[in-house]
């Protein structure tokens, strides 16, 4: 079945660790996203991609990076840098730009906490 | 600048209809999403409406399109548990491309047996 899978569920990250989370998509989408989603807020962009080899910062970019070396996947790395990364994070994906309606398709979440 | 506003709780009583509501400030938006959110689960695209459009009917959902004022709702008719949920209403401001959307903080839907 095509969709979007994002690992591990669950993470937990010790002082000034670096943590990756996967997200991998098989619907041939070219852009990809990454929000952050905190109790009683909305998705927040961290960080997003419209195409291979090329990603633009979000509205909370500090704190993480990412790469897209290849089209179905797009890593998201919480660097040492983002004090409070405890929050649920979220990877869509979209079609590619001639299509007028571009809907995002979610993956199911990673749950990233502190030890 | 784009912002998207929406009630954070609403309650209503199984087999009732639910109307959640949504304001936006980008006049030039393009499309106006729907989606559901479980516990634990990521977002999942109910409908979606196009700036043209005033109306858009699909099963139990009906979505309004009001773009003098900038009003979106959504109407569940015959509520069930199984719509509980947290719904997340979401702007689209380019025509194409890939341009991420902006979404509201998300409406608590409780539903009473």
């Amino acid at each position: 079945d095509g969709g979007i899978t994002q690992s591990p569920k669950y993470l937990f990250r010790k002082e000034g660790q670096n943590v990756t989370l996967s997200c991998e998509q098989n619907l041939n989408h070219d852009a990809m996203y990454w929000y952050r989603q905190d109790p009683g807020q909305g998705l927040r962009l961290i960080y997003y991609s419209q195409i291979v080899n090329d990603f633009q910062k979000g509205d909370i970019a500090e704190g993480y990076s990412v790469s897209r070396e290849k089209k179905e996947s797009f890593p998201l790395t919480v660097t040492s840098a983002q004090k409070n990364p405890t929050a649920f994070y979220l990877c869509a994906s979209s079609m590619g730009g001639r299509f007028r309606v571009q809907p995002q398709h979610f993956g199911d979440g990673t749950r990233l906490s502190i030890l | 600048g784009e912002d998207v506003e929406q009630s954070l709780f609403l309650s209503v009583r199984e087999g009732d209809s639910s109307v959640i509501n949504c304001t936006y400030t980008d006049s030039s938006s393009t499309y106006l999403y729907w989606y559901k959110q479980e516990p634990g689960a990521g977002l999942q695209l109910l409908t979606y409406i196009f700036s043209n459009m005033d109306m858009k009917q699909d099963q139990r959902l009906t979505v309004l399109l009001n773009k003098k004022d900038k009003h979106l709702s959504l109407r569940i008719a015959d509520t069930q548990t199984g719509d509980s949920a947290i719904y997340f209403c979401a702007e689209s401001i380019r025509n194409s491309g890939n341009t991420p959307l902006v979404f509201g903080k998300g409406t608590r839907l409780s539903v009473i047996a």
